[in-house]
C-alpha cells in the first residue's frame, strides 16, 4: 500500500513564525504535491515537484516555498505565517507512469494565531 | 451534484439504498478522471478512476459513468452503508498529472 505521511496532524503557530510542514512517501514516487483545503473552496494546489530539487508553482504559491532535497520528502515552508494561512494542508504523491492517481497523506491542520 | 460555492452540496441517503453523486468537469481534453472519498479528519482516498475512452467502469460496490458529450461524471454506490458517509470529490487530470478537483459532495447515510 502507498503510504504518505505528514509530520504533524495539528499545529498551532503565531503570526510571523516560520513554519515547516514535512511530507514523506514510501513508494518511490517521482511527483509530489502540496494542497490546502478550505471550506467551500475545495483543494487548491500550492506547489508541486516532479523530481528531486525541482519545483513548480501551483495555483496559489504566494506566501509559500518548498524544498525537495530527497525523492521521498517534500517540505512546505511558510516563511512568515499569517492568519489567512490557517487551513488544512494535504500532501500527495504520484508516479509518472500508467496513471496519474495521487495518493494523499492524512493532512495537517494548521492554525495561525 | 457538484457546485462551486460556500456550502457543500449534501446527499442524504438511507442505508441500503443506492447513491448517485454527480460531477461536471470543465476541460473537454481531459482524458483521465478520478473519484476520491474523504472522511472527516482524513486525507482523500482513491476510490475509482476512468479513462476517456471508456464510458463505464465498475469496482466493488461502485460504478463510475462518464458522458463526454455533456462533460459529466457520476459515481454510483450500491447498497450504501454508514461507512460511506464522507465527502466525495471528482478530479480531472489536466496538464502533466495535475488534478483539478470539484468542490465535493457530502454524503450522509441515515439508518
Amino acid at each position: 500500500d502507498v503510504k504518505v505521511t505528514q509530520s504533524s496532524r495539528y499545529l498551532v503557530k503565531r503570526t510571523g513564525e516560520k513554519v515547516f510542514l514535512e511530507c514523506v512517501q514510501d513508494m518511490d514516487h517521482e511527483n509530489m504535491f502540496w494542497y490546502r483545503q478550505d471550506p467551500g473552496l475545495g483543494l487548491r494546489l500550492i506547489y508541486f515537484s516532479y523530481d528531486v530539487k525541482m519545483k513548480e508553482k501551483g495555483d496559489i504559491p504566494e506566501g509559500y516555498s518548498v524544498s525537495r532535497e530527497k525523492k521521498e520528502r517534500f517540505s512546505l515552508i511558510l516563511e512568515s505565517a499569517s492568519t489567512n494561512q490557517t487551513s488544512m494542508y494535504l500532501c500527495a504523491s504520484s508516479s509518472t507512469g500508467t496513471t496519474d492517481t495521487q495518493y494523499f497523506g492524512p493532512g495537517t491542520r494548521l492554525t495561525v494565531l | 451534484g457538484e457546485s462551486v460555492g460556500l456550502h457543500l452540496p449534501t446527499l442524504s441517503v438511507q442505508e441500503g439504498d443506492n447513491s448517485i453523486i454527480n460531477c461536471a468537469y470543465s476541460n473537454s481534453a481531459s482524458d483521465y478522471f478520478i473519484w476520491y472519498k474523504q472522511e472527516s479528519g482524513k486525507g482523500p482516498q482513491f476510490i475509482i478512476d476512468i479513462r476517456s475512452n471508456m464510458d463505464k467502469r465498475q469496482g466493488q460496490r461502485v460504478t463510475v459513468l462518464l458522458n463526454k458529450t455533456v462533460k459529466h461524471l457520476s459515481l454510483q454506490i450500491a447498497a450504501t452503508q454508514p461507512g460511506d458517509s464522507a465527502v466525495y470529490f471528482c478530479a480531472e487530470v489536466s496538464s502533466w498529472g495535475k488534478l483539478q478537483f470539484g468542490a465535493g459532495t457530502q454524503v450522509v447515510v441515515t439508518p
